[in-house]
């Protein structure tokens, strides 16, 4: 079936650094990949969508210069928090899509700020 | 994108039969329901995916009447591991479609030993 890998799956970084997140499609292409937060006790928020070759569009309140979202192949989309801060600690979620395939989840990654 | 209105949160003890419904008032003609499970610390997980009347597969069945304006999850005989939070989702993805996966607030279950 159908497999997303999602690395890592915890990261502990210092405030002001940089966190790269990827997600991998293992055995699909796909053309869509989702990103999703989500805090303690809430649904999943999605983030912004990427779309292989083509820039991100990130929902409303997202800073696209914060989250930088790069889906350079159709087996690789990374998100990578810029200057990370305590507020950004959360868990982040990516999806993708492949053609003719429904949509996997990846495992999530635990981003804690300190 | 339709909306979706599911029970906060339910409780249900070991071996019991849980349903869980999921009010979606506004599906489209081209819409499918999918249903999703969320253990914590961890990315949603599949459970079922149907258009109309009844859906069964190894782990749930999805009833979906009609008018498909609701539709009910049903777990068999659950046991401590099904404790998760499920949501569903309306939208144009049996088969990639072009919608995106909107998450609502889901529902907590709980099962009690």
């Amino acid at each position: 079936g159908a497999v997303v890998s999602q690395h890592p799956s915890r990261v502990i970084c210092k405030s002001g650094t940089s966190v790269k997140i990827e997600c991998r499609s293992l055995d699909f292409q796909a053309t869509t990949m989702f990103w999703y937060r989500q805090f303690p006790k809430q649904s999943l928020m999605l983030m912004a969508t990427s779309n292989e070759g083509s820039k991100a569009t990130y929902e409303q309140g997202v800073e696209k210069d914060k989250f930088l979202i790069n889906h350079a192949s159709l087996t690789l989309s990374t998100l990578t928090v810029t200057s990370a801060h305590p507020e950004d600690s959360s868990f982040y979620i990516c999806s993708a899509r492949g053609t003719g395939r429904g949509y996997t989840f990846g495992s999530g990654t635990r981003l804690t700020v300190v | 994108l339709a909306k979706t209105t599911q029970p906060i949160s339910m409780d249900s003890y070991e071996g019991q039969e849980v349903n869980i419904t999921c009010s979606h008032n506004n599906i489209a003609t081209n819409d499918y329901i999918t249903w999703y499970q969320q253990f914590p610390s961890q990315g949603p997980r599949f459970i079922i995916q149907g258009y109309k009347t009844k859906v069964t597969n190894e782990v749930a069945s999805l009833f979906i009447p009609a008018d498909r304006k609701s539709s009910t999850l049903s777990l068999p005989r659950v046991s401590l591991s099904d404790t998760a939070v499920y949501y569903c989702l309306v939208g144009d993805g049996a088969s990639g479609g072009s919608y995106i996966p909107t998450f609502g607030r889901g529902t907590s279950l709980i099962v009690h030993p």
